[in-house]
């Protein structure tokens, strides 16, 4: 296990609706990243927090906005939700932003947008 | 162009069988290189990173070509376990890691 816990693990929403999703981050590691899954494709990059700030983000929209707590967990918040956003959603944590940091994953959670 | 593309297969291999995955980048300032297996309807996990000398874990060999910009996995005697996508990935500084779509292998009785 890589001591990353995302939940929830599944989530049904409709179209136009608000989702919120929540990442607990490895002891002792500052950095969260979260990542869009499409079925048959690889994760996508959408933003990296670091320290409570964001420190870079990917190509999408923002209505994907995101959030990290003193504790370094983090959220992602997704508002008026399309079909095209039903996915797998990954928090990645690791201690530092550089390259040289190993990013561990959490489980997940798929979200189904009806 | 993928910043980062891989051949999707499936690939179909019976046990024992050896089996090489090939990825290339187009970000020439990648810095740092990394296999990830990702089992079905679960999270990717990190096989193993990628250097410019080659670097091997029991049956896996990993290599780097810098002037092609091209990385490769090798498995050796395959096992069933062996089952799943793999997720070539590069990095570079404080940019995120940038996945390819994927090979997926499935090794066969």
């Amino acid at each position: 296990e890589t001591g990353v816990t995302q939940s929830p693990t599944h989530l049904i929403k409709t179209r136009g609706q608000q989702v919120t999703l929540r990442c607990s981050s490895q002891s002792g590691h500052n950095t969260v990243s979260w990542y869009q899954q499409a079925l048959g494709q690889g994760p996508q990059f959408i933003f990296q927090y670091y320290r409570e700030e964001e420190n870079g983000r990917g190509n999408f929209p923002p209505r994907f906005s995101g959030l990290q707590f003193p504790n370094y967990s983090s959220e992602l918040n997704v508002n008026a939700l399309e079909l095209d956003d039903s996915a797998l959603y990954l928090c990645a944590s690791s201690l530092g932003t550089g390259d040289e940091n190993i990013q561990y994953f959490g489980a997940g959670t798929r979200l189904s947008v009806l | 162009r993928k910043e980062v593309e891989q051949d999707p297969g499936p690939f179909n291999v019976p046990e024992g069988a050896t089996v090489a995955f090939n990825c290339t980048y187009s970000n020439s300032a990648s810095q740092s290189f990394f296999w990830y297996r990702q089992d079905c309807r679960k999270e990717p996990k990190l096989l193993m990173s990628v250097y410019s000398s080659g670097n091997e874990d029991g049956r896996f060999t990993a290599q780097l070509n810098r002037a092609s910009q091209y990385i490769s996995l090798l498995i050796r005697d395959s096992k069933l376990s062996d089952s799943a996508t793999y997720l070539c990935v590069a990095a570079s500084g404080n940019t995120p890691l940038v996945f390819g779509k994927g090979t997926r292998l499935s090794v066969i009785a």
